[in-house]
């Protein structure tokens, strides 16, 4: 399983868009790219997926360069209520694949 | 979007009892389900890989005596706790993987609150 490396945490304004990037430098051909949302004391909130190039959906997108060994989860327009922690996953997609956490990156939204 | 749910939300209990929590996938099947737990201000931590019909996997440093899985449908993975002690109060929290080729995020429960006295 491919490690990710992220920023431990992170200040906004409301209104600011907001770009987590996570490297993954030993990413392998099979590996998708995941982001999850976690509040206080909630199971974690799938965001978004992607392999390469970008993706957008209702809430964020993300962006993957060509070499794929970081990306960039982009919120934009955040609100207090994006305050949270941001897990970047990386993973083979069969039927159910293995997920490691890493220490994910606290997101802290300010009025 | 899939819903996973988890009973009970929150449980508190005396040193030396055992405590279930169940994992159920409403409105899909889940051939893999995994539990994981999480200590304050910390990140998950996977516990186990739970397949339908076979034993559950384990990592390493969790004891599987202690921490007892069965998942016997596609909807339903039990977590039991087994002679819990204070440390083991925490935070666990199920998933399920559609098991989708493409897509294959995982849904995640919403965690049960585990405190042992």
């Amino acid at each position: 399983l491919a490690k990710t490396t992220q920023p431990i945490s992170m200040d906004s304004y409301e209104g600011q868009e907001v770009n987590i990037t996570c490297s993954h430098n030993n990413i392998a051909t099979n590996d998708y790219i995941t982001w999850y949302q976690q509040f206080p004391s909630q199971g974690p909130r799938f965001i978004i997926q992607g392999y390469k190039t970008k993706v957008t959906n209702e809430v964020a997108s993300l962006f993957i360069p060509a070499d794929r060994k970081s990306s960039t989860l982009s919120l934009p327009r955040v609100s207090l209520s994006d305050t949270a922690v941001y897990y970047c996953l990386v993973g083979e997609l069969t039927g159910g694949f293995k997920t490691i956490f890493g220490a994910g990156t606290r997101l802290f939204v300010k009025a | 979007g899939a819903v996973v749910s988890q009973h009970p939300s929150w449980v508190i209990c005396k040193s030396g009892t055992s405590v279930k929590i169940e994992c159920r996938s409403l409105d899909f099947q889940a051939t893999t389900m995994f539990w994981y737990r999480q200590f304050p201000k910390q990140s998950l931590m996977l516990m186990a890989t739970s397949n339908e019909g076979s034993k559950a996997t384990y990592e390493q440093g969790v004891e599987k005596d202690k921490f007892l899985i069965n998942h016997a449908s596609l909807t339903l993975s039990t977590l039991t706790v087994t002679s819990a002690h204070p440390e083991d109060s925490s935070f666990y929290i199920c998933s399920a993987g559609t098991g989708r080729r493409v897509g294959n995020e995982q849904f995640f429960g919403p965690g049960t609150r585990l405190t042992v006295l």
